[in-house]
């Protein structure tokens, strides 16, 4: 099942934070976030797995929160280049992807 | 190290003829996914492939779309009689093990049906 996504889009100015929440309604056993720019391949940024394991980005951060199937995605001191659409997906085996947030960062 | 290699990066068909694209994996990369991607949506799953192997086809629909990751070779994705509906682009990605050690995506095939 499609992972839930939000908001669907945010616009930030440099320098400011953001939080990107993804939803699932089954029980997760790993989140992957991804980010794509337009017109381009999604770039992967993290993934957390169940107990607790991240494997990813050095400036973003994420959470996981099993219990309530949840994960969400910190960008914090907002950069241009942030801008993008920025996807998560759940497993196992193959991803099923969110519909996205569109990040919008101005100067 | 090269990353996946996807080509054609655009495709011009004309409505009724066949599609192929193709995706070859990151070296050292044995699983292979394909998406569907609309302007302005998500990424669709379509199919995960193994080597000689389809191991889940959830998502590819029951006609006329066909997928294949030979011993030699890159995979195929295979579109036959197209219909303008399935202009889109398409990515591959691929990932050594398992899905956990996350995905690399090629660039994509913009597929236009004229």
């Amino acid at each position: 099942q499609q992972p839930v996504q939000s908001p669907q889009a945010v616009i930030l100015r440099e320098g400011e934070d953001a939080v990107i929440n993804c939803s699932s309604s089954k029980a997760l056993y790993s989140v992957h976030w991804y980010r794509q720019k337009h017109g381009e391949a999604p770039v992967f940024l993290m993934i957390l797995l169940k107990g607790g394991e991240q494997k990813g980005h050095e400036k973003i951060s994420a959470s996981f929160n099993e219990k309530k199937q949840q994960s969400s995605l910190y960008l914090t001191a907002s950069q241009l280049s942030y801008s993008g659409t920025y996807f998560c997906g759940t497993g196992p085996l193959r991803l099923i992807f969110g519909k996205g947030t569109k990040l919008s960062v101005k100067p | 190290n090269a990353g996946v290699m996807q080509n054609p990066r655009h495709l011009v068909r004309r409505r009724g003829q066949e599609a192929r694209l193709r995706c070859s994996p990151m070296k050292g990369h044995s699983h292979v996914y394909w998406y569907r991607q609309l302007p302005e949506e998500g990424l669709k799953f379509m199919v995960y492939l193994q080597k000689e192997n389809i191991i889940d086809e959830s998502g590819m629909p029951k006609e006329r779309f066909s997928a294949e990751f030979p011993k030699e070779g890159p995979s195929i994705l295979r579109i036959q009689q197209v219909v303008r509906g399935d202009s889109a682009a398409y990515f591959c990605a691929s990932s050594p093990l398992r899905s956990e050690d996350g995905y690399t995506f090629g660039s994509g095939t913009r597929l236009t049906v004229v």
